[in-house]
């Protein structure tokens, strides 16, 4: 088993959708977890971090880490077009990688 | 701002052959890594440094070495390129572990 899996989609959403990426880990001890962006032929860039569990938003992107349950949530509000690429989360020091999901938000 | 530079861009190698992947950043950040990226696996570790002189294995460090001479520069050595070494090789650097990580544009290596 992966130390962190991740629903491997891909996923199409209408504009405008709520949209849910998720990822459960096996490992205890992780206290980072993070989500990166990445567009095609691209570097990966970081979306959001969070230490420990509870909620972090920033505007249209919020990231719920549930340490009880070794899970984790990224929710996208009002989809745009612009939203589409692929969302890995990562987790730990050593930074613990998803396979990615791959988001498409179709006009 | 350059950020995490990478060399080259793509690359085609032959089986066998050795070569070295260039990453450079300019943030004076201490910590340094390299992954691969391949379809349905996300990132994997390859290695990582703490600092100029201080390096280790990450997940997948089997045919790589690595070396950290100065903060700045932290090549990815190929000993003897073989096909399973296809894939997006990413550097990355950050001022400590658990913070932002920097991702450089990625270099694509194909070995044939």
């Amino acid at each position: 088993q992966k130390e962190v899996e991740q629903d491997p989609g891909p996923l199409s959403v209408p504009e405008g959708a709520i949209v849910s990426l998720n990822c459960t880990y096996s490992n205890s001890a992780f206290q980072y977890f993070m989500w990166y962006r990445q567009y095609s032929r691209k570097g990966p860039e970081l979306l959001m971090y969070t230490y420990s569990s509870g909620n972090k938003e920033d505007g249209r992107f919020t990231a719920q880490v549930d340490k009880s349950s070794k899970y984790i949530s990224l929710f996208i509000r009002d989809s745009q077009p612009s939203d589409s690429a692929t969302y890995l989360c990562a987790m730990g020091s050593r930074l613990i990688f998803g396979q990615g999901t791959e988001l498409s938000v179709k006009p | 701002n350059a950020g995490v530079t990478q060399t080259p861009k793509f690359q085609v190698l032959k089986t066998g052959q050795s070569m070295t992947l260039q990453c450079a950043q300019d943030m004076n950040h201490e910590y340094m890594s390299w992954y691969r990226q391949d379809p349905g696996m996300g990132l994997r570790l390859i290695h990582y440094s703490v600092g100029a002189g201080i390096t280790d294995q990450g997940e997948v460090p089997n045919g790589y070495n690595v070396s950290r001479s100065t903060t700045e520069d932290f090549p990815l050595r190929l000993l003897s390129a073989a096909p399973s070494q296809t894939s997006v090789y990413f550097c990355a650097s950050s001022q400590q572990s658990q913070n932002t990580i920097y991702f450089g544009e990625g270099s694509w290596l194909t070995v044939v």
